[in-house]
């Protein structure tokens, strides 16, 4: 049962470097989430899909993009990487019927956890 | 713009004593509520998910409670046991909220000593 698949787990760039953290679910779920979190504190959602290619901002989209080909997949990219980035990273999937509203819960990955040194 | 707080940030209990975490909630606008259980380096496992026209819901030891007029969850979970020591996070859905988008609390962190 592998859900929801985030790579990699752990990984440190330098400053202004670029990455792609990669997301991965089986459920064939349509609705897909990229949130942070940083040290005690809740989570943020960065960006969300509601379909392969539909994708809309979050709380705090600035420095990060994302792209939706497949109902499967749904990376996140960033760009010129800056210290204040340095966070966990979680990506998420759930099912809505269409236009509506579902009492199923999200399923989560494990995080990818992210240093900007 | 919603607001979801959860206090106290920490916890500590001995084993056997009952756990009582808090969430509230400033829109009381809500489509559900969820809590959810995160160990350290692990991912969010949903525990409850409570609709707005429910005002409890039970599974095992957990049992959480709603109140939407108060914009208040309580989350209970009978007999602690030091399995149980990771953080618990709420969530609400917004009706009015696009994509059906979570807002969470900034977590308890418990901790159950043997």
């Amino acid at each position: 049962n592998a859900g929801v698949t985030q790579t990699p787990k752990f990984r440190i760039l330098k400053i202004g470097q670029s990455m792609t953290l990669q997301c991965a679910q089986d459920m064939n779920h349509n609705y897909m989430y990229w949130y942070r979190q940083d040290p005690g504190m809740g989570l943020k959602l960065i960006y969300y899909s509601v379909g392969a290619g539909i994708t809309d901002k979050g709380e705090v989209p600035n420095g990060y993009n994302v792209s939706r080909s497949t109902t499967e997949d749904f990376p996140l990219r960033l760009e010129l990487a800056a210290p204040s980035q340095t966070s966990v990273y979680f990506c998420a999937s759930s099912y809505f019927p269409s236009g509506g509203y579902s009492n199923q819960p999200q399923h989560f990955g494990d995080g990818t956890r992210l240093s900007i040194l | 713009k919603q607001e979801v707080t959860q206090i106290p940030a920490a916890l500590s209990v001995p084993e056997g004593e009952n756990l009582v975490l808090n969430c509230s909630f400033t829109d009381s606008a809500i489509y559900n509520l969820q809590w959810f259980r995160q160990d350290p380096g692990k991912g969010l496992t949903s525990l409850l998910l409570i609709q707005s026209s429910q005002r409890e819901q039970t599974s095992g030891r957990l049992n959480a409670s709603l109140d939407k007029s108060s914009g208040r969850s309580t989350l209970y979970i009978a007999a602690s046991q030091p399995g149980d020591s990771a953080t618990y996070l709420c969530a609400v859905t917004l009706i009015k909220a696009a994509g059906n988008k979570l807002t969470f609390g900034g977590g308890t962190r418990v901790l159950v000593k043997p």
